[in-house]
């Protein structure tokens, strides 16, 4: 669904470099979430926001870091890439206990 | 341990049959999700269920809150209905997911 959007869908780096992956909603949901899908592993909630300038981590953060400016966008940044992080990263948005959760189309991340 | 467990893993149908695929979670919960993803696509919701039985075309979801236990059925099921379906259970301000059951459907 166009109501939110995902930047890049597909991006190749390098260890050590810095990439930020943008999510942008178009509804004005409060929640917004980034998750890893990794073979094995399902979703994976790295971090989410409950809010503009409201943060939290989640299973699995360490190596990465989030900002809300404005509560239609929630930027991922790696700010040193590790091979490890090869994943296929979500955003999401809604989707707390009682309301759904809407899902951006993905960025293949690859990592060499 | 998974707080959200789904069986089978892997499932292979032929077209037509009638699928069950089952979650099963470990803690009280509010809701339970059913998302479905298609290979190599994007992750869409089906089902939001907190009691009782949704419909939904060829898809039925039910949960028994005593038991801690949702099922998800297909009926008359298509190749395209190929897909990984995921159970996540609602938890203060996120999900918890499990990990999936791929689906096949063979013509």
């Amino acid at each position: 669904d166009a109501g939110i959007t995902q930047s890049p869908r597909y991006k190749i780096t390098e260890t050590g470099r810095q990439v930020t992956l943008m999510c942008h909603q178009t509804w004005s949901h409060s929640y917004m979430f980034w998750y890893r899908q990794d073979l094995g592993h399902g979703l994976r909630l790295i971090y989410y926001s409950a809010a503009a300038d409201i943060t939290d981590k989640g299973e699995v953060p360490d190596g990465y870091v989030v900002s809300r400016s404005k509560t239609e966008n929630f930027p991922l940044t790696l700010e040193s890439a590790t091979r490890s992080q090869t994943s296929v990263y979500f955003c999401a948005i809604g989707g707390t206990d009682y309301r759904e959760q809407f899902f951006g189309p993905g960025t293949r991340l690859t990592v060499l | 341990k998974n707080e959200v467990e789904q069986s089978p893993q892997n499932l292979t149908a032929q077209e037509g049959e009638f699928i069950t695929i089952n979650c099963s979670y470990s803690v009280g919960i509010s809701a339970l999700h059913w998302l479905q993803q298609h290979p190599g696509g994007g992750i869409v919701s089906l089902f939001m269920l907190s009691s009782g039985k949704k419909k939904h075309g060829r898809l039925i979801a039910t949960i028994n809150i005593q038991e801690k236990h949702s099922s998800l059925h297909i009926t008359a099921s298509h190749p395209r209905d190929s897909a990984v379906y995921i159970c996540a259970r609602g938890a203060t301000n996120k999900l918890i997911f499990g990990t999936g059951t791929l689906l096949a459907v063979q013509p």
